[in-house]
C-alpha cells in the first residue's frame, strides 16, 4: 500500500515568488495534515484539512493556505515567499478525526529552497 | 511558546546499553503522547504512543513512560541497536483538537 506522498521534492524559489506543494494520503486517509521544519526547530503545525474542510491552522500567516480536494489529496501553497519560508514541508495523514490518537503518517517532505 | 520540550539535542549511547530520551510539556490538556524516529531525508515515522490514562505501555525494544505530575515523559529503548540512530520527536495532543504539538527533537546516535 502506498504511503503519504508529496510533490515536488525539491522546489527553488526567489523571494516574492509563490510556492504550490502537493500531497496525496494514503488512501482511505480523509484527514491531512501540513508541518514545517525550519531548520533548528521541530515540526511547526501548519495545516489541518478533513472533508475538504480546513479545520485548523497554526501560528502561520495568511500567505500561508491550502485546500483539500474531493478525492482527500491536498495543496499547500505559500505566497509572497521570504527567506524563512526555506523548510521541509511534511505532509501527514490519518483514518478519521473523531478521537486524539490517531496514528497520523508522514510523507517523505518537499523541500523548499527560497533565494 | 514552546509547549514541548526537547532539552537534549543530542545523545550517544553504546550499542547494546539502554537510550533514554526525554520529553517534558507545559500544557496540562495533554492527553495523548507519540514519539516519532526521523531519519534524514525522510519523513517522520510513528513509533509509539501513550494515552495519559496510563503510565507505561511497551513494544518490543521501546517502552514510553509517562509522569504526569511531572509533565514528563521519556522513551527507553533497549537493547541499542545502530539502526536506531535517528532523530527522535516527541508530541502531544489534546482530545478533538487533531493537532500534534512536536517537540524540537533529540538526536541520537548509536556507537558500535
Amino acid at each position: 500500500e502506498a504511503g503519504v506522498t508529496q510533490s515536488p521534492t525539491h522546489l527553488i524559489k526567489t523571494r516574492g515568488q509563490q510556492a504550490t506543494l502537493r500531497c496525496s494520503p494514503i488512501s482511505g486517509h480523509t484527514s491531512v495534515y501540513w508541518y514545517q521544519q525550519a531548520l533548528g526547530l521541530g515540526l511547526q503545525f501548519l495545516l489541518w484539512y478533513d472533508e475538504g474542510e480546513e479545520r485548523n491552522r497554526g501560528n502561520f500567516p495568511p500567505r500561508f493556505s491550502g485546500r483539500q480536494f474531493p478525492n482527500y489529496s491536498s495543496e499547500l501553497n505559500v505566497n509572497a515567499l521570504e527567506l524563512e519560508d526555506s523548510a521541509l514541508y511534511l505532509c501527514a495523514s490519518s483514518f478519521g478525526t473523531a478521537l486524539s490518537g490517531n496514528t497520523i503518517y508522514f510523507g517523505e517532505g518537499s523541500w523548499l529552497t527560497v533565494v | 511558546d514552546q509547549q514541548v520540550k526537547q532539552n537534549s539535542p543530542s545523545l550517544s549511547v553504546q550499542e547494546g546499553r539502554i537510550s533514554i530520551l526525554n520529553c517534558d510539556y507545559t500544557n496540562s490538556m495533554f492527553d495523548y503522547f507519540l514519539w516519532y524516529k526521523k531519519y534524514p531525508a525522510e519523513g517522520p515515522t510513528f513509533l509509539i504512543s501513550i494515552s495519559s490514562i496510563k503510565d507505561k505501555n511497551e513494544d518490543g525494544r521501546f517502552t514510553v513512560f509517562l509522569n504526569k505530575s511531572a509533565k514528563h515523559l521519556s522513551l527507553h529503548i533497549v537493547p541499542s541497536q545502530p539502526g536506531d540512530s535517528a532523530v527522535y520527536f516527541c508530541a502531544a495532543s489534546n482530545f478533538g483538537n487533531e493537532k500534534l504539538t512536536f517537540g524540537t527533537g533529540t538526536r541520537l546516535t548509536i556507537i558500535p
